[in-house]
Parts: structure tokens; C-alpha cells; sequence
């Protein structure tokens, strides 16, 4: 069972718009949700990450929104750069050491000049 | 800060032989590390969580015999793929809990394993 439903799998922009991720989750203890970029043949980097106790987060061109009432969470790249062609994978975890991530599924961005 | 390496970065090995794969936290000392196995275009596949000084906790569906796991140390964490077979050819990539930060896990750049 997914624990995390990510969409959508792929996602092509123009340059200098906003790219849109979502993700959904279901199990109400998650209270940790990262967000990561991958480039083909890396490891994943953390990108920005939200706690269920604000709504939006900023870092950059990067934003968190997060809907608690909801389970979902989304990530917003404004101002969106050919650099930013990555795919992207979100992730929920209860906190506490030891405790695993559950990651989407991966959305693949494009971005065209 | 938060760094954290992989060796190799690739290998090719023959199959029925055994390859081992290192991860180091560089600049921090990790109690609790994590293997993951990906295959291309798809997500992060969690094979174990690897305790300092304890054994590692295999999820389901990975046989532990064939993936042994070593946390000898707070600052490096061992996998190793026993008689290896083309299926086990895949991207592994490890990651490690900060002291401070404990809910983020930061991911080292992976190793490709092809097996011939």
C-alpha cells in the first residue's frame, strides 16, 4: 500500500513559470514532510521540508503548502529554471530516530527555455 | 555541513561474487543510517535501517542473508551484496539521521551495481 500518492509522474514547464507537485498521505501520525531533488545517476537532496504545525513555508523559490485538515502537501517552484529539470520525491515520517520516510512515487520536471 | 559519501560510486562485478558498499557520514556521527535500492525511474525502495553497535532491521522482502548489513561505527555503515546475480543489478543509495536535526535523513550520491 502507498503511503504516499504523489502526482502527477511527470511535469513540463516553461521557463519562468511555476512548477506544482502534489502529494497525499493518510496515516494522521506523519509530522515530518521533506521534499527532495534528484538529478539521474545522485542521490537525493533535501530541498526544504515542512512540520504539520504551519501551513507554508518558504525557502527561495521553493514553498511548501501544507493542509493538515486535508493530508496533503504540495510543492511550489516559482520562477521555474531548465537547472530546476530534476525529478522530485516527497516524503512523510513520523518523527524520532529510527523512524523510515514513505516516499511518492517521483514527478519528473522539465523545464524548457 | 551534513555530508555524506559513497564508495564506489559505480562497480562491475561477475556473478556469484560479493560486493561490498561503504557509507560514511563525513562531518557528523550518525547512530541510524538507511539502505535503499532504486531502479530506474522509480522511487526509493527501503531495504534496511542499520543501528550503531546493533543489528540492522531489514524491511520485507529482503533477505538478509544476501544483504548484510555492518554499523560498526558512528561514522560508517557497510553493504554487502553476497553472491551477487544480474536481478541484484540496481542504484543503491544510503542515508543518515543528523544528531541535531534527527527527523532528516541526508543521502549519499548512490552506487551503481551491475552484475554481468
Amino acid at each position: 500500500q502507498q503511503q504516499v500518492k504523489q502526482s502527477p509522474q511527470s511535469l513540463i514547464v516553461q521557463k519562468g513559470g511555476i512548477s506544482i507537485i502534489n502529494c497525499a498521505y493518510e496515516n494522521t501520525a506523519f509530522d515530518y514532510f521533506p521534499w527532495y531533488q534528484q538529478f539521474p545517476g545522485k542521490g537525493p537532496a533535501l530541498l526544504i521540508a515542512i512540520r504539520p504545525d504551519v501551513s507554508e513555508k518558504k525557502e527561495g523559490r521553493f514553498t511548501i503548502s501544507f493542509n493538515k485538515s486535508a493530508k496533503q502537501f504540495s510543492l511550489h517552484i516559482m520562477d521555474s529554471q531548465p537547472g530546476d529539470s530534476a525529478t522530485y520525491f516527497c516524503a512523510a515520517s513520523r518523527g524520532g530516530t529510527g523512524n523510515q520516510f514513505y516516499f511518492g512515487t517521483g514527478t519528473s520536471l522539465t523545464v524548457i527555455p | 555541513g551534513a555530508v555524506v559519501s559513497q564508495h564506489p560510486s559505480w562497480v562491475i562485478c561477475k556473478s556469484g561474487t560479493s560486493v561490498k558498499i561503504e557509507c560514511r557520514s563525513l562531518d557528523f556521527q550518525a547512530t541510524t543510517m538507511f539502505w535503499y535500492r532504486q531502479f530506474p525511474k522509480q522511487s526509493l525502495m527501503l531495504m534496511a535501517t542499520s543501528n550503531e553497535g546493533s543489528k540492522a532491521t531489514y524491511e520485507q522482502g529482503v533477505e538478509k542473508d544476501k544483504f548484510l548489513i555492518n554499523h560498526a561505527s558512528l561514522t560508517l555503515s557497510t553493504l554487502t551484496v553476497t553472491s551477487a546475480h544480474p536481478e541484484d543489478s540496481s542504484f543503491y543509495i544510503c542515508s543518515a539521521r543528523h544528531p541535531t536535526s534527527t527527523d532528516t535523513q541526508y543521502f549519499g550520491p548512490g552506487t551503481r551495481l551491475t552484475v554481468l
